[in-house]
């Protein structure tokens, strides 16, 4: 299965709180879990990514949660601020033809109300 | 600034017309994607190409066509035989054939039909 199920859809947080999107997967040839930020209007940009030989990693106030067991992995967004709404898409790739080929998870619209 | 350009920002198709979206980065790399955004998904790939005359279809080529003759350049022209061209294009390059480098995106063509 080259697919990536991301949820929840959309989520209201408030200014200072812990935002958390979840992803999962069944393919088990994913070698790199990028996750991307995305404002109307704009292209997506790379927030944070990790390997599956990774658990955890951390960039500021985004960390990524990485449970391979359970092929699943998360994007926490600590004190969430109001500039942080934006859409948020997991992301995954593998190794096909010689290339990498990356598959999107649909996306969650995060809104942090002030 | 290295980066990629995509450009018109709009671009409005009449019925029977065939349209091209321009692509150019000048960030040296050898990998190439198209991709389609529509409301509520994520992106799915169009085409992409891992070098200069060479391209693959993506899981959504058809009513598409890309060229590739130039390493800077990449664009994608939407034939009137797609019947369903409405969406956000975005082009995206990555550096080599290294496993776990990351896509970087452009800022994305909105197309729709007149």
């Amino acid at each position: 299965q080259q697919q990536v199920k991301q949820s929840p859809q959309s989520l209201i947080v408030q200014k200072g709180g812990i935002s958390i999107i979840n992803c999962a997967y069944e393919n088990t040839a994913f070698d790199y879990f990028p996750w991307y930020q995305q404002f109307p209007g704009k292209g997506p940009a790379l927030l944070i990514a990790i390997r599956p030989d990774v658990s955890e990693k951390k960039e500021g106030r985004f960390t990524i949660s990485f449970n391979k067991s359970a092929k699943q992995f998360s994007l926490h967004i600590m004190d969430s601020q109001p500039g942080d709404s934006a859409t948020y898409f997991c992301a995954a790739t593998f190794p096909q033809g010689g290339s990498e080929k990356l598959v999107f998870g649909k996306g969650t619209k995060l809104t942090v109300n002030p | 600034d290295g980066g990629i350009t995509q450009s018109p920002k709009y671009l409005f198709r009449k019925e029977g017309q065939n349209v091209t979206l321009s692509c150019e980065q000048n960030l040296n790399h050898d990998a190439m994607y198209w991709y389609r955004q529509d409301p509520g998904q994520g992106l799915r790939l169009i085409y992409y190409s891992q070098i200069v005359n060479d391209f693959q279809k993506g899981d959504i080529a058809e009513g598409y066509s890309v060229s590739r003759e130039k390493k800077e350049s990449f664009p994608l022209t939407v034939t009137s035989a797609q019947k369903n061209p409405t969406a956000f294009y975005l082009c995206a390059s990555r550096s080599g054939p290294s496993n776990n480098q990351p896509q970087h995106f452009g800022d994305g063509t909105r197309l729709s039909i007149l």
